[in-house]
């Protein structure tokens, strides 16, 4: 069974300064990553995914991410931090389609807080 | 992309009743996932729920308290049975779009429920 580990929970960041959120993963084979953002009382929104090929990869808002099958790490990154950036990330996991279920496995979280 | 219509957004229930929370889908899809947030935590797989068949549980979730019902391929409900403070949680409805080589989860905006 896949599982995802999010170390730190709780990051602090000025903004304007870089950010680095760290998920590393558990999985047989290569999975399917995927970073969320939710922001408070909202609902979850996909920033980026990863299936195969380019291992960097681009999702919205600024964000990018590393998937490193050597580190089992999928990193996500961004240049500058905006305070909009506020809220809490999560990094998914699910094993690529076998015909069975799709279900996402989600880490515990990354609580952003940027400081002004 | 799929389009997800939870509701209620949120309630405030009695201990000891029930919550039915109905999820629409804007095209029809295979399977729909039940999650839930507690305070402060990340998602947790509920069950899985297909249509025409008995939905699928994990661990720590059984069918007299979260009775799931899939009438249709667009439509789901999921019922809080005989609720207690500690149900208090967001609950979101969610969905896979499959292809070759990749696959996306799209969520519900949630329903925050608060038992009393």
């Amino acid at each position: 069974a896949q599982s995802v580990t999010q170390p730190d929970i709780h990051i602090t960041v000025s903004e304007g300064a870089s950010l680095e959120l760290r998920c590393n993963y558990s999985y047989g084979a290569t999975p399917y990553l995927f970073w969320y953002v939710q922001s408070p009382g909202q609902g979850l929104q996909l920033l980026l995914k990863y299936f195969s090929g380019d291992t960097l990869v681009q999702g919205i808002k600024g964000f990018e991410a590393e998937f490193k099958r050597s580190q089992s790490s999928f990193n996500l990154r961004k240049p500058s931090v905006h305070w909009s950036d506020a809220a809490e990330y999560f990094c998914a996991v699910t094993a690529p389609l076998t015909g069975g279920g799709n279900k996402l496995t989600f880490g515990t979280g990354t609580q952003l807080k940027v400081e002004l | 992309s799929a389009v997800i219509s939870q509701k209620p957004s949120r309630d405030i229930c009695q201990r000891g009743t029930s919550l039915t929370i109905q999820c629409q889908v804007d095209s029809q899809v295979t399977m729909m996932f039940w999650y839930r947030q507690q305070p402060g935590q990340s998602l947790t797989l509920i069950a899985t729920a297909n249509q025409g068949s008995e939905a699928t549980y994990e661990s720590g979730f059984v069918i007299d308290k979260f009775p799931i019902s899939r009438p249709n391929l667009t439509f789901s409900t999921l019922t809080v049975s005989n609720m207690s403070p500690e149900d208090s949680s967001i609950y979101l409805c969610s969905v896979v779009l499959v292809w070759a080589g990749g696959t996306e989860a799209f969520f519900g905006q949630g329903t925050r429920l608060t038992v009393v």
